[in-house]
């Protein structure tokens, strides 16, 4: 069957340390994925889209990799500070559908 | 300036009651979507709309009904609600290319009482 999957546990880390979040998948041949940020009482914002050629994505803290043989993606918070804690979801569109089909998220909390 | 903005932001019924959502966005894109959370946090997709044409319609049961008077509006309408459809309801839109960088709205919490 397809399957997203997030770690559903919480991930506890140290301001200034690097945030790694781990996106799976199964079943899926994704053209791109991409990873958004929700708040509490809010709704999902875009943060990077990273395609299947493309093996890694920055912009300022943030690192995403995708590596289509393992069907992974990994996003990365270099630096991390409080005001980064809030939910990460990845996201990606099976082929031909115009869909994105989402993970359950991963929530991060930063102490200072 | 609000992008994507919904109303109401909060909704408590009884069951069997009939209740719309209300979606409009700002931002010229040809594509709008209605998705539901649950209280697990999952993301599902509902329905899709593009340029006021249905193109994406998920396994919904009939009661809910989406209907787009234009490009810029997307309403979801329920009827006869049931205790399974308290989740937040989002609205979102995309530029032309499907399925690129979803623009969310603030979410609709609906409860069923």
């Amino acid at each position: 069957s397809q399957k997203i999957e997030q770690n559903s546990e919480a991930l506890n880390i140290q301001e200034g340390k690097t945030a790694t979040l781990t996106c799976n998948y199964t079943n899926y041949s994704p053209a791109y994925l991409q990873w958004y940020r929700q708040d509490p009482g809010r709704g999902p914002v875009f943060l990077l889209l990273i395609r299947e050629n493309e093996k890694e994505k920055r912009k300022e803290r943030l690192k995403v990799t995708f590596d289509t043989t393992l069907k992974q993606s990994l996003f990365h918070i270099t630096a991390s500070q409080p005001a980064d804690s809030a939910t990460y979801l990845c996201a990606l569109p099976p082929r031909n559908t115009g869909k994105l089909i989402f993970g359950q998220g991963t929530t991060l909390q930063v102490k200072p | 300036d609000t992008a994507v903005s919904q109303t109401p932001k909060y909704l408590v019924t009884q069951m069997g009651n009939d209740k719309s959502i209300k979606c409009e966005q700002n931002l010229g894109h040809d594509t709008m979507y209605w998705y539901k959370q649950d209280s697990k946090k999952f993301l599902k997709i509902m329905f899709s709309y593009n340029n006021k044409e249905l193109i994406i319609n998920e396994t919904v049961p009939n009661r809910f009904s989406p209907k787009s008077p234009d490009k810029a509006h997307l309403n979801l309408h329920i009827n006869s609600l049931e205790l399974g459809d308290s989740a937040v309801y989002f609205c979102a839109s995309s530029p032309r290319d499907r399925g690129l960088k979803q623009f969310f709205g603030p979410g609709t919490r609906l409860t069923v009482l």
